[in-house]
């Protein structure tokens, strides 16, 4: 994996349905991932910076894993409702504060 | 004060005008990013300014100069644009060149 992927590219789920999704990324040269939500017309949202290998984070209803070795995150939302309605970006950060390398995103529309 | 803000929201000018993108912090922060973001393609970094000095241009063309007056500001002036430049431009800024807060953007149009 040479760039940043997030799959899937959209997704509609069910208000009450838990969901996730994925963020994978080159496992060399790795410090950190970090994952944002952006709802439109606002900035993006820091939700989770995570830099160990099987680093867990939660926050409310959402959480999310890291695996450096196979180099993938899974961000995981419980019970979504329609404010959980965003894009949910990863980044991936190379060691000695390089800049974050986005993926495109995953587009998450929840239907009340 | 804990946000970046950005302005205009919204630009539309000209291939001949000259603009300025104005983003502001008060955090304290001493890195301060702009980012270019086109519809369905991932945030590109552009430029990175550290302690007020630009430490990164992603080979970004000419057309496009940033400026850091000061600790809290970043501008980037605009100027013989072309078309294709019309996009989405995120500043962003941090604390410890790692988690990064961004203001909501400007959605420029070039005609």
């Amino acid at each position: 994996i040479l760039n940043v992927e997030q799959s899937p590219q959209s997704l509609h789920v069910q208000e009450g349905d838990s969901t996730n999704f994925t963020c994978s990324f080159p496992s060399s040269n790795f410090y950190a991932l970090h994952w944002y939500r952006w709802e439109t017309a606002k900035s993006p949202e820091a939700l989770f910076v995570m830099t160990l290998n099987g680093d867990e984070k939660k926050k409310g209803r959402i959480s999310a894993t890291l695996n450096t070795k196979e180099g993938y995150s899974y961000l995981y939302i419980k019970g979504s409702q329609p404010e959980d309605s965003a894009t949910y970006l990863c980044a991936t950060q190379g060691s000695g504060n390089t800049p974050l390398v986005f993926g495109k995103g995953t587009r998450l529309s929840v239907i009340a | 004060d804990t946000e970046v803000t950005q302005t205009p929201k919204h630009l539309v000018m000209g291939m001949t005008n000259k603009k300025s993108l104005k983003c502001e912090q008060h955090m304290g922060h001493r890195a301060m990013y702009w980012y270019k973001q086109k519809a369905k393609k991932p945030p590109e970094l552009m430029f990175v300014y550290s302690y007020e000095k630009l430490s990164i241009n992603e080979s970004v063309p000419s057309r496009f100069s940033p400026e850091c007056p000061n600790s809290s500001l970043l501008n980037l002036h605009l100027h013989a644009l072309q078309p294709e430049d019309s996009a989405l431009y995120l500043c962003a800024s941090s604390p410890n060149f790692n988690e990064q807060f961004f203001g909501p953007g400007t959605r420029l149009t070039v005609l």
